[in-house]
C-alpha cells in the first residue's frame, strides 16, 4: 500500500496566487517526520520544510507553510503569493521514527507546479 | 558549509565499464543515503550508512558496491551496469535518523548516469 499520496499529477497556477499541494499519509508508527521537497528541472532536491508526529503547531518557513492535519492524516504543504520561480516539481515524504532508526525517506509521486506569468 | 556535493554531474559509460560516484558533506551528518530518481519518478532509496556502517541495503543488484571510507565520504561502485539502471543517483545526509527534528535530508545535486 502507497504510505505517501499525492492527488494532484500537475497544477497550473496563477503567478501571486496561493496554491496548495495535497498529501496524505498512512503509517501505524506514532513516531514519524514529513518533509515536502521541491525539485527543479536541474535535479536538486531542495528541503522546503518539517513537520513532527509530535508537533502541535503547523510548521511554517517564509511563504511555505504545512497544514497538518493529525486525523485525517494529511500534510498540505502552502505557498502563498507564488513566484516564476516556484515552478518545479514537489515531493511531500515520511520517515517513520521507529523503525529501527535506519531508513530513509519515503516519498509520494509528486506534484508538478507551474506558475504562469 | 551546508551542502552536499557529487560528482561527477554527468556520466556516460558502457555496459563493461567500472565507474564510482562520490559524495562528500562536512556538515558532520551521522547518516548518509544514495537513492537512485528515474525520469518523472520519486527517488528511491538504495542504500543508508549510519555511523559509516551500512544499515539497509534495499535489495540493490550487486553491480552497485557502496562504500563509507569515512563519515564525510559516500561512493558508490558501478560495475557491469544494464541500460535500465540510467537514472539520477541522488546522495542525502542527515543529522539525526528517525523522524524527528534534525532528521530533514539535505541532498546534492545528483550524478546523472547514462549506461550505454
Amino acid at each position: 500500500a502507497q504510505k505517501i499520496t499525492q492527488t494532484q499529477p500537475g497544477m497550473f497556477v496563477q503567478e501571486k496566487e496561493a496554491v496548495t499541494l495535497d498529501c496524505t499519509y498512512d503509517t501505524s508508527d506514532p513516531s514519524y517526520g514529513l518533509f515536502w521537497y521541491k525539485q527543479p528541472s536541474s535535479g536538486e532536491m531542495i528541503f522546503l520544510i518539517y513537520q513532527g508526529s509530535y508537533d502541535q503547531q503547523n510548521a511554517t518557513e517564509g511563504r511555505y507553510s504545512l497544514n497538518f492535519q493529525k486525523a485525517r492524516k494529511s500534510a498540505n504543504l502552502v505557498i502563498s503569493a507564488s513566484q516564476l520561480g516556484d515552478s518545479a516539481m514537489y515531493f511531500c515524504a515520511m520517515r517513520e521514527g521507529n523503525r529501527g532508526g535506519a531508513d530513509g525517506l519515503t516519498f509520494g509521486k509528486g506534484t508538478h507546479l507551474i506558475i504562469q506569468p | 558549509d551546508t551542502e552536499v556535493t557529487q560528482t561527477p554531474k554527468h556520466l556516460v559509460m558502457g555496459m563493461t565499464n567500472k565507474k564510482s560516484l562520490k559524495c562528500e558533506q562536512h556538515m558532520g551528518h551521522r547518516a548518509m543515503y544514495w537513492y537512485k530518481q528515474k525520469a518523472k519518478k520519486p527517488p528511491e532509496l538504495m542504500f543508508v550508512y549510519s555511523y559509516e556502517k551500512l544499515s539497509i541495503n534495499e535489495s540493490v543488484p550487486s553491480r552497485f558496491s557502496p562504500e563509507c571510507p569515512n563519515s564525510s565520504l559516500l561512493n558508490l561502485h558501478l560495475h557491469a551496469l544494464q541500460p535500465e539502471d540510467s537514472a539520477l543517483y541522488l546522495c542525502a545526509s542527515s543529522q539525526d535518523m528517525g523522524g524527528g527534528r534534525n532528521s530533514e535530508q539535505f541532498f546534492g545535486p545528483g550524478t546523472r548516469l547514462t549506461v550505454l
